[in-house]
């Protein structure tokens, strides 16, 4: 079994929907979540950072993490076609550090106008 | 917003030949990382650096790579001897430490010819 799964998609959904990203993972020890925005030939940008179960909103997007399951979730609402990127989960045991984050294969999003 | 930024943003070489991959982490950020996407693959760990030492290395980084702080502000990725497979994107990366996020550079394409 992968560490991290993630569905690459590609997902396509008309501006103004609601979108869901999913990624599971195998190591238990993960308490650290990350999900990252990455554009085209661009570097991985932070969206949201999380710890341990639960969730957390900033603005449009809402992360969500259900560790008994080990399963996390990004949700966008009201997306946007800037939204249009490709959408990476990443995890970690402790968090920044000298530790190395594991990524998901990322899921590749458009949004349509 | 401060960032992390790198050079050059392409680079082309010829097999066996010695690459140099620059950096300038966050000004006061203590921990820095170098990670590598294969096109259409996932973001792959290489290595984290700390107080002028290597932290954590992948399995990837062998002894034809090594990393240097040469002074307060730059932080260097270099390739001995490049093979065609190291021809991917390499994103440098820094964190203020423990529980913080990573935040990552808009990378480095290398093309091993």
């Amino acid at each position: 079994q992968k560490e991290v799964e993630q569905d690459p998609g590609p997902l396509s959904v008309p501006e103004g929907a609601i979108v869901s990203l999913n990624c599971t993972y195998s190591n238990s020890a993960f308490q650290y979540f990350m999900w990252y925005r990455q554009y085209s030939r661009k570097g991985p940008e932070l969206l949201m950072y999380t710890y341990s179960s639960g969730n957390k909103e900033d603005g449009r997007f809402t992360a969500q993490v259900d560790k008994s399951s080990k399963y996390i979730s990004l949700f966008i609402r009201d997306s946007q076609p800037s939204d249009s990127a490709t959408y990476l989960c990443a995890m970690s045991a402790r968090g920044g550090g000298s530790e190395k984050l594991v990524f998901g294969k990322g899921t590749k999003l458009t949004v349509n106008p | 917003e401060p960032e992390v930024t790198q050079t050059p943003s392409h680079q082309v070489t010829q097999m066996g030949q010695e690459v140099i991959l620059r950096c300038v982490p966050i000004s006061n950020h203590l921990y820095f990382y170098w990670y590598r996407q294969i096109l259409g693959q996932k973001v792959e760990f290489l290595v984290s650096f700390y107080n002028n030492e290597i932290s954590e290395k992948s399995e990837i980084f062998d002894d034809q790579f090594s990393v240097e702080r040469p002074d307060g502000s730059n932080f260097t990725l270099k390739i001995r001897s490049t093979k065609l497979e190291d021809s991917a994107m390499y994103f440098c990366a820094s964190t203020a430490g423990q529980g913080s996020p990573l935040h990552f550079g808009n990378g480095t394409r290398l093309t091993v010819t």
